[in-house]
């Protein structure tokens, strides 16, 4: 089973911040917190991945709370094309190699105009 | 090459036919998983592949499921006598330690339908 909690839903304005609340309290000390996206009929995909300090890319940020049972994705300007099923995912371990993810239903951010 | 490909995209096919789906992953990833998405749920993880070892099976809904990786590489996820239930998009991804932080990368899937 999913070990997070996400909203099942969020609407977001174009052009304004979308933040995307994870719940994670059973979180281990060598899990990390990785979110991919899936948009309609396409593969998931990876967005951003931390540990316990926020992280930030060219698509997003991520916070981690201090004591690592949430976090919050962060699409600082979000588009019409950013609307998907977002998905928060803990895994023990850091690259590629270390088991299957185990995908919960995500949160379905609607950016409209 | 430069994603992960999988084929067919979609198949048709009737109910209690045998139907193989292939994976091709990124070169050098040493991981494959597959997983499967029914209409309007989440991933079902399936079976995963790391390098030589025995793969993880746990995720196989029933005995007509089985899959291989040939050389490592190319994989087929083969569905036997098939059901109107096993209808759902199959996606599968690959992976490498060497890729660091980004982990996964997905392909487009094959959207499967039993008719």
């Amino acid at each position: 089973d999913a070990k997070t909690t996400q909203p099942t839903s969020m609407d977001c304005a174009e052009g304004r911040a979308a933040n995307l609340p994870c719940n994670h309290s059973t979180i281990s000390g060598n899990e990390y917190v990785y979110w991919y996206r899936q948009i309609h009929s396409q593969g998931p995909q990876y967005i951003i991945h931390g540990l316990k300090n926020n992280e930030t890319n060219e698509m997003a940020s991520l916070i981690i709370t201090e004591d690592r049972k949430s976090s919050t994705l962060i699409l600082p300007h979000a588009t019409l094309r950013d609307t998907a099923v977002y998905y928060c995912i803990v895994r023990v371990g850091y690259g590629g190699s270390q088991g299957n993810l185990i995908f919960g239903k995500g949160t379905k951010l609607s950016v409209k105009p | 090459g430069a994603g992960v490909s999988q084929s067919p995209s979609n198949k048709v096919t009737e109910k209690g036919k045998d139907v193989e789906l292939r994976c091709d992953p990124i070169s050098g990833h040493t991981a494959l998983y597959w997983y499967r998405q029914s209409l309007g749920q989440g991933l079902e993880f399936l079976i995963y592949f790391q390098g030589n070892s025995a793969p993880d099976k746990s995720g196989l809904p029933s005995d007509r499921f089985s899959a291989e990786r040939t050389g490592g590489s190319v994989s087929t996820l083969t569905i036997q006598r098939t059901q109107q239930e096993d209808s759902a998009v199959y996606l599968c991804a690959s992976s490498s330690i060497r890729t660091g932080g980004n982990g996964y990368t997905f392909g487009s899937g094959t959207r499967l339908t039993v008719v």
